[in-house]
């Protein structure tokens, strides 16, 4: 157990949909990052929050936004969900802000768009 | 375009025999990061290689950085069933906006027969 915790574990919608994934780091892990892993894209960055703000972005689309509440928790809004956004997102936080410390990876949320 | 290449992608091997997994790339890298994820679960740190030419052991692993630090290998030694997985290679360019921002291989697939 990584410390990190995603809800749900699962998630089934339908495509043009909406949907809200959340995250809670490690205790006193500031930083929160988003990743996406498909069979055939592998783990990608997707974005980074530190504290509440905004610290790195990846290949994230348009369609997809994040946030970083003060309670350090974290949430990824998907809409208008496509059949190609069928993935595993994954959360994961770290002490600071990056770098090559460690990152603790949550047990991800399967998303699957029909 | 893929800035980590890892090879095999795929390993079917017989217990006890060894393994090299390799991971390239023509951008140098201030430090990598060797993950194992298995089924349902987030990847899970391994170790972290910082320095050119560094070799870093864990039990039956060794992990090597390239001289250069745009590769790194991973050698199993006498491989066991609870050694099957996905192995990951991530790794982490400093400067700029990078903060935490790690790049993945595409993952090698490893599976140890009894």
């Amino acid at each position: 157990d990584s410390g990190v915790t995603q809800t749900p574990k699962h998630l089934i919608t339908a495509t043009g949909q909406r949907v809200t994934l959340r995250c809670s780091p490690r205790s006193g892990d500031l930083s929160v990052y988003w990743y996406q892993q498909s069979l055939d894209q592998g783990l990608q960055f997707l974005i980074q929050y530190y504290n509440g703000e905004e610290r790195a972005k990846g290949n994230i689309l348009e369609r997809f936004s994040a946030q970083q509440f003060p309670d350090l928790h974290s949430e990824l809004n998907l809409s208008s969900l496509e059949l190609g956004d069928s993935a595993l997102y994954f959360c994961a936080s770290s002490v600071g802000q990056g770098g090559s410390e460690t990152q603790y990876f949550g047990p991800g949320t399967r998303l699957l768009v029909l | 375009t893929q800035l980590l290449e890892q090879s095999p992608q795929f390993l079917s091997i017989q217990e006890g025999e060894n393994l090299t997994v390799y991971c390239n790339s023509s951008s140098v890298f201030s430090s990598l990061q060797w993950y194992r994820q298995e089924p349902g679960e987030g990847p899970v740190l391994l170790v972290t290689v910082v320095t050119g030419g560094e070799v870093k052991k864990l039990k039956r692993l060794t992990f090597q950085f390239g001289d250069a630090r745009k590769d790194s290998s991973l050698h199993i030694t006498a491989a066991q069933p609870g050694d099957t997985g996905l192995y990951l290679c991530a790794g982490f360019r400093a400067g700029g906006t990078s903060y935490g921002k790690l790049t993945f291989g595409q993952g090698t697939i490893l599976t140890v027969h009894p």
